[in-house]
């Protein structure tokens, strides 16, 4: 099955700095890559994703890159505010619907803390 | 779009109890369904997933179990607890439009075994 690595599994950054976190994938047959903001005590949102047929794509101060060779898929965050602290997870899933039921496996999480 | 109501939102209870958490969906029909558990300071686990009424995945053996009796409810159940199942629990279900438009999460239940 699907295994998803994501590092660091903290991080903490000044406000106005940037932050990265990255994911690495196991299963080449894998095509999207969502991303959800957790909030302490509350459910993960989906805040942006991106799938393979796609390199980049950017989200006003959220941007995420794909590396289909080495499997990788990154997320960049630009003039961080406090705001933006929170639990941040990949996932990994396929789109073919009839194929897996849409599943999708987590990263075990990056603890994001913006310091203002 | 959807919303899913998942409840209670707090739950304690003693070892060897049973257990009942309940999800119902609105606003799409014949969802894929799952139930996902967040262990403190971890990522989520799928438990269980579910295509249609009836239909239920185990994704990890374990004393927990799931139903699907009507298409847009979903209910996970266990006999007995032990500790280990203490956690904060996640329904989820796939967007109207697909699964390659991510899910939709319930508020979720914290359960903690005592």
């Amino acid at each position: 099955g699907e295994n998803v690595e994501q590092h660091p599994s903290t991080l903490s950054v000044q406000e106005g700095d940037s932050a990265v976190i990255k994911c690495t994938y196991s299963d080449s047959a894998s095509n999207y890559f969502p991303w959800y903001k957790q909030e302490l005590g509350k459910r993960p949102q989906l805040i942006i994703d991106i799938r393979s047929n796609v390199g980049e794509k950017k989200d006003q101060r959220i941007a995420v890159t794909l590396n289909k060779t080495a499997k990788h898929f990154s997320l960049h965050i630009t003039e961080t505010q406090p705001e933006d602290s929170a639990v941040y997870f990949c996932a990994a899933s396929k789109e073919r619907w009839d194929t897996n039921a849409g599943k999708s496996t987590f990263g075990d999480g990056t603890t994001l803390t913006v310091k203002p | 779009s959807q919303t899913i109501h998942q409840w209670p939102a707090t739950l304690v209870q003693p070892v060897g109890s049973p257990l009942s958490l309940e999800c119902t969906v609105e606003g799409t029909s014949n969802p894929n369904l799952y139930w996902y558990r967040q262990a403190a300071g971890r990522g989520l686990q799928l438990l269980f997933y579910s295509v249609g009424i009836g239909q239920i995945s185990s994704e990890v053996p374990q004393n927990l179990s799931a139903s699907r009796p009507q298409d847009r409810q979903f209910i996970l159940s266990s006999k007995k607890l032990l500790l280990s199942d203490s956690g904060f629990y996640l329904c989820a279900c796939t967007d109207t439009r697909g699964p390659e438009y991510g899910y939709t999460f319930g508020s979720g239940t914290r359960l903690t075994v005592v």
